[in-house]
């Protein structure tokens, strides 16, 4: 069971565009939502976090927007450059627990020049 | 350099062997998560640890098993290896469990079975 589903598989965007990528959820339990970007040979990293009580947070040319009553929150990359081309994942955590990440499957985002 | 240490960054061995993935984690954090990657099934966690104990399970086979020492670094174990199990294995850190932010990853161990 795929808690977490993220699209686009793939996507590639003309530079100065904005990248679009969507994940949905099921557990309401989920109370944190980070994104993380994956060059590849290195491991993911943190790029930018939001949690259900605020629709939307903005730093620099990324913007997560948060839509919790369907359960849907997406990466919005402004002004794409090429040296975004990375994957991205989006994860969400559950309130109790011991706070593991579940994972989206990733989306390969191309930039062209 | 994430701070993160995963030893070997590759590793290319036989069906039925066994091998140890090694992390150390960034200095101050207590808590160590496992994760696979693979194409088709993206980041799966495996296990988390936090300060020596096991906190947390997640898709991990029973062929794997794993530990966090004393001095807080850890090792995944992976035995009876079958050609599924080639994938990226990540070892990821943070400071307190309980928290989902502030996970720092590695670089990975590039696991092939052949």
């Amino acid at each position: 069971q795929q808690q977490v589903k993220q699209s686009p598989q793939s996507l590639i965007v003309q530079k100065g565009g904005i990248s679009i990528i969507n994940c949905a959820y099921e557990n309401t339990a989920f109370d944190y939502f980070p994104w993380y970007q994956q060059f590849p040979g290195k491991g993911p990293a943190l790029l930018i976090a939001i949690r259900p009580d605020v629709s939307e947070k903005k730093e620099g040319r990324f913007t997560i927007s948060f839509n919790k009553s369907a359960k849907q929150f997406s990466l919005h990359i402004m002004d794409s450059q090429p040296g975004d081309s990375a994957t991205y994942f989006c994860a969400a955590r559950e309130r109790s627990g011991y706070s593991t990440l579940t994972f989206g499957k990733g989306t390969m985002l191309l930039v062209s020049p | 350099d994430s701070g993160v240490t995963q030893t070997p960054k590759h590793l290319i061995t036989a069906t039925g062997q066994r091998v140890t993935l090694r992390c150390s984690p960034r200095s101050g954090d207590l808590s160590v998560y496992w994760y696979q990657q693979s194409l088709d099934q993206g980041l799966q966690f495996l296990i988390q640890y936090y300060n020596g104990e096991e906190r947390a399970k997640g898709n991990i086979l029973e062929r794997f098993s794993a530990q966090q020492f004393p001095d807080l670094h850890s090792e995944l174990n992976l035995s009876s290896l079958e050609l599924g199990d080639s994938a990226l294995y990540f070892c990821a850190s943070s400071v307190v469990s309980g928290l989902g932010y502030g996970y720092t990853f590695g670089s990975g161990t590039r696991l092939t079975v052949v």
